[in-house]
This record gives C-alpha cells, structure tokens and sequence, in this order.
C-alpha cells in the first residue's frame, strides 16, 4: 500500500524566510510518481510538480525548489523568500502512475504555511 | 489541460437527503476521479468514474452511499445519498487530460457541502 507522510502541520515563516515542507513517502512500486499541490484559502488544488521514480535530478522553478531523494524515500519542498500569497495548505502526493486508473493519487494530510509580513 | 466545472460550488443540505454533484469538463478526458475533504484534513480518493459502467469504489466507500455516473467522456456526477453532519465536506472532481503528457492531474474547484 502507498503512504504519504507530511510530520509537520503547521508552518510559519516571517516573509522573505525560506522554508522547506517535508515529504517521506511509502510504496512497493519501482515506478511511480510524486506531485506537490498547493490550497490556498479559496480551496483550489493548483498542481506544482510532477516527479517520476527515475528522475532524481532536483528542480527549480522560480522560487521554488524539490529535492527528491529516494534512498531516503523523501520529496522535499523549499520556497525560497517566502511571500504572504504562499500562505496555504501543500500536498504532497503519490500514484503509480500518471495515465488510466492508477493515476489516482494518495495524499498526505498537509502543510498549512503561513507567511506572514 | 482541462477546464473543469463543478456544481453546486456549495451547499446547506438537511439530514437525510440526497444531492447530486456535476462535473463537467471542457475537454475529453480519459479519468474521472472523486476525492472527499473533510474539514481540515487531507483528500481522500472515493471512487474511479468509469465510462459506461460501474464505478470503482476505495475500501470504506459503497454505491448505495456515492452512487456516481458517466455517461460520456466530459461528465460525470456523484451523489451523496441519505447526508448526515459527517458527510459535510468539499467533494472533488480530478481528471486526467485524454491528450495529457504532463503528468498534470487537474481538479475542479470542488462542491462545499454542509449537512446540519
């Protein structure tokens, strides 16, 4: 079975911080897929990245990082200056894969980042 | 990509009724999935709305419950049958693109539902 553990809940950072948001996650797949999800207040899920198991390469995408380890089973989030509009919730999550019916995704339970000015 | 539209964006409904959620989307897709958030917790996957047949249901979730339907390859809808307080939630509808190769999962808005 695949599992998503995001250790911390609540987060807050003075802006212009950097903060990072952990991620372990859990299966028996040899390939799969992580993805990071951000919620702000409005309650859509805007997607961030897409990460498959045979891409270790980290990546960078503004001020937004992901470290994707897998001898250590983790997909690590950092913000880079941290802004008052990155105040959300950030999932992370899991599937087998990214077509047909094993695309559904486990979640893990959720960061709540506050930023504040 | 795939503009999705949920409705009702939200909702109050009285225990022990029913009400029908839709989802539809701008384009064709190829999965139809519907995740449930309870307040302040994480998404949790119902079911797989499969084209032209029954839907596949997570350990914990059953038809009579969340019956849902898709009839084409843009729509589809879940039902929240016999609501109680503790099916006050965000239901949300995901897709996966038919022409997808991003890897994007995409999610509708979600419908906000209250059960008093």
């Amino acid at each position: 079975a695949q599992k998503v553990t995001q250790a911390q809940t609540e987060i807050s950072v003075v802006e212009k911080e950097d903060v990072t948001l952990d991620c372990v996650y859990e299966t028996r797949d040899t390939t799969y897929y992580l993805f990071w999800y951000k919620q702000p207040p409005s309650g859509e899920l805007v997607f961030l990245i897409r990460r498959n198991s045979f891409d270790e390469q980290n990546e960078i995408s503004g001020r937004y990082s992901w470290n994707f380890q897998k001898s250590t089973s983790s997909f690590n989030f950092t913000i880079t200056a941290s802004q008052v509009v990155d105040s959300a919730v950030y999932f992370c999550a899991l599937s087998e894969s990214y077509t047909g019916a094993n695309s559904k995704l486990t979640f893990g339970k959720g960061i709540t980042l506050s930023v504040r000015p | 990509s795939a503009v999705i539209s949920q409705k009702p964006s939200r909702d109050i409904c009285q225990r022990g009724t029913s009400l029908t959620i839709q989802c539809q989307v701008d384009s064709q897709v190829t999965m139809m999935f519907w995740y449930r958030q309870q307040p302040g917790q994480s998404l949790t996957l119902i079911a797989t709305a499969n084209q032209g047949s029954e839907a596949t249901y997570e350990s914990g979730f059953v038809i009579d419950k969340f019956p849902i339907s898709r009839p084409n390859l843009t729509f589809s809808t879940l039902t929240v049958s016999n609501m109680s307080p503790e099916d006050s939630s965000i239901y949300l509808c995901s897709v996966v693109p038919l022409n997808g190769n991003t890897g994007e999962l995409f999610f509708g808005e979600g419908s906000r539902l209250t059960v008093l």
